[in-house]
């Protein structure tokens, strides 16, 4: 079956610092990747995806590619800011799934400091 | 557009007691799910839905019923409530490969 890993929390770090998630999967069909992202108190809102290999998604300065060969979707950000401190989570979604529902990662808390 | 909405946002229960998770969403979605976030777990899919009068299973539906009369609406029913269904529950619809999520209801289950 599907399954995502990411890398274990919490990371932190100082503002303008890079920052990478790692994230590896495992899949049966050709999924979509995505990065969602949790603030506290708050539900969980789409950080970016990609739905093809070689696909890069970007929002807000934030990275990530869909590599094939090495079934990975590492999230990237040049340099953080206090206001990315949030928990992140990697998915897929592809057809072998539920109606294409999402399987997540156990997700990564980062905490930014000034 | 209120997007996903759940209500209520937090609730305690006793164990054995019933309730009914609210969700509903005005973007027309045929998709709709219900997720729960637990400590170190990331988010399991309870139940879906494809569309009015269709659902199904998904990873851990065990005591959770839920039904799809109209697009816009899909509760979740706990029967008998027990302690080990605190969590935090999103409820969630889709448009292609984009989901939208709720903010979630807070449970706990004493």
């Amino acid at each position: 079956g599907n399954s995502v890993t990411q890398m274990e929390g919490p990371v932190t770090l100082s503002e303008e610092a890079f920052l990478t998630i790692n994230c590896t999967y495992t899949a049966t069909g050709y999924p979509s990747l995505f990065w969602y992202v949790q603030y506290p108190g708050e539900g969980l809102q789409l950080l970016l995806k990609a739905t093809k290999a070689d696909d890069k998604g970007s929002n807000k300065g934030f990275e990530a590619t869909y590599r094939k060969e090495t079934t990975s979707f590492h999230l990237e950000k040049g340099s953080v800011q206090v206001s990315d401190s949030a928990v992140y989570f990697c998915a897929l979604s592809d057809d072998s799934n539920s109606g294409y529902a999402l399987n997540f990662g156990k997700g990564t808390s980062l905490l930014v400091t000034p | 557009n209120a997007g996903v909405t759940q209500t209520p946002k937090f609730q305690v229960l006793k164990t054995g007691q019933s309730m009914t998770l609210q969700c509903a969403q005005d973007m027309n979605h045929e998709y709709m799910s219900w997720y729960r976030q637990d400590p170190g777990m990331g988010l399991r899919l309870i139940h879906y839905s494809v569309g009015a009068g269709i659902t199904d299973q998904g990873e851990v539906p065990n005591g959770y019923n839920v039904s799809r009369s109209t697009t816009e609406d899909f509760p979740l029913r706990l029967l008998s409530a027990a302690p080990s269904q605190t969590s935090v529950y999103f409820c969630a619809s889709r448009r292609r490969a984009e989901q939208f999520f709720g903010p979630g209801t807070r449970l706990t289950v004493l």
